[in-house]
């Protein structure tokens, strides 16, 4: 049973639109997400976070908005650029029953961003 | 400016034979994880590390091993390799603990004949 959802597995985009890459989640106990970018033969490399007791955080192009009633995040890219196609990752944390934190990712979405 | 690395980069493995898949960062974090991912998949944790000498499962640790004898490093273990462990695998580290944005490595390819 998935926690993290990314139900879009592939996005295009035409360049200088924007970009909406949706993320569901399923536990209510989840209180930051990030969203993680990656590029073939590459790891993933951290984009962007977000508190659950935000709803909303911007960062030059990227921004990310959270809906905890819906429990619903997105991640809107303006405007998007080429150099943006890669596969997105959304990563949920919460406390579990240990000590310490664990993070669920989500399978992705590969968004393809057409010049 | 290495940050994390790991190697080996490609790897075949015949069923039941062991490897160690290593991984070793120069940040100075103390906190290391080692994912897998499956096609199609999120990454999963298989074990983190908030030190030295102290490591701990996390979502599917069973045909795994690791250890953390330094800051540095962070191998895991393959005692006796499965087809089902045929997949990528990250490792990553971050200076705060988990919730905290992480680093991660360029992966290793392994597959399991």
């Amino acid at each position: 049973d998935q926690q993290v959802k990314q139900n879009s597995p592939s996005l295009s985009v035409q360049e200088g639109r924007i970009s909406i890459l949706n993320c569901d989640y399923t536990n209510s106990m989840f209180d930051y997400f990030l969203w993680y970018k990656k590029y073939p033969a590459e790891g993933p490399t951290f984009l962007i976070s977000i508190s659950s007791i935000k709803d909303k955080n911007e960062d030059g192009r990227f921004t990310v908005f959270l809906n905890k009633s819906a429990k619903h995040l997105s991640l809107h890219i303006v405007p998007s650029q080429p150099g943006d196609s890669a596969v997105y990752f959304c990563a949920a944390v919460g406390t579990g029953g240990t000590s310490y934190d664990k993070v669920i990712f989500g399978p992705g979405t590969s968004l393809s961003v057409i010049p | 400016n290495a940050g994390v690395t790991q190697t080996p980069k490609f790897r075949i493995l015949k069923i039941g034979q062991s490897m160690t898949l290593q991984c070793t960062q120069d940040m100075n974090h103390n906190y290391m994880y080692w994912y897998r991912q499956d096609p199609g998949m999120g990454l999963k944790l298989i074990y983190y590390s908030v030190g030295a000498g102290i490591t701990d499962k996390g979502e599917v640790p069973n045909g795994y091993n690791v250890s953390r004898s330094t800051t540095e490093d962070f191998p895991l273990r393959l005692e006796l390799a499965a087809p089902s462990q045929t997949s990528v695998y990250f490792c990553a580290s971050s200076y705060l603990g988990v919730g905290q944005p992480q680093h991660f490595g360029d992966g290793t390819r392994l597959s399991i004949l």
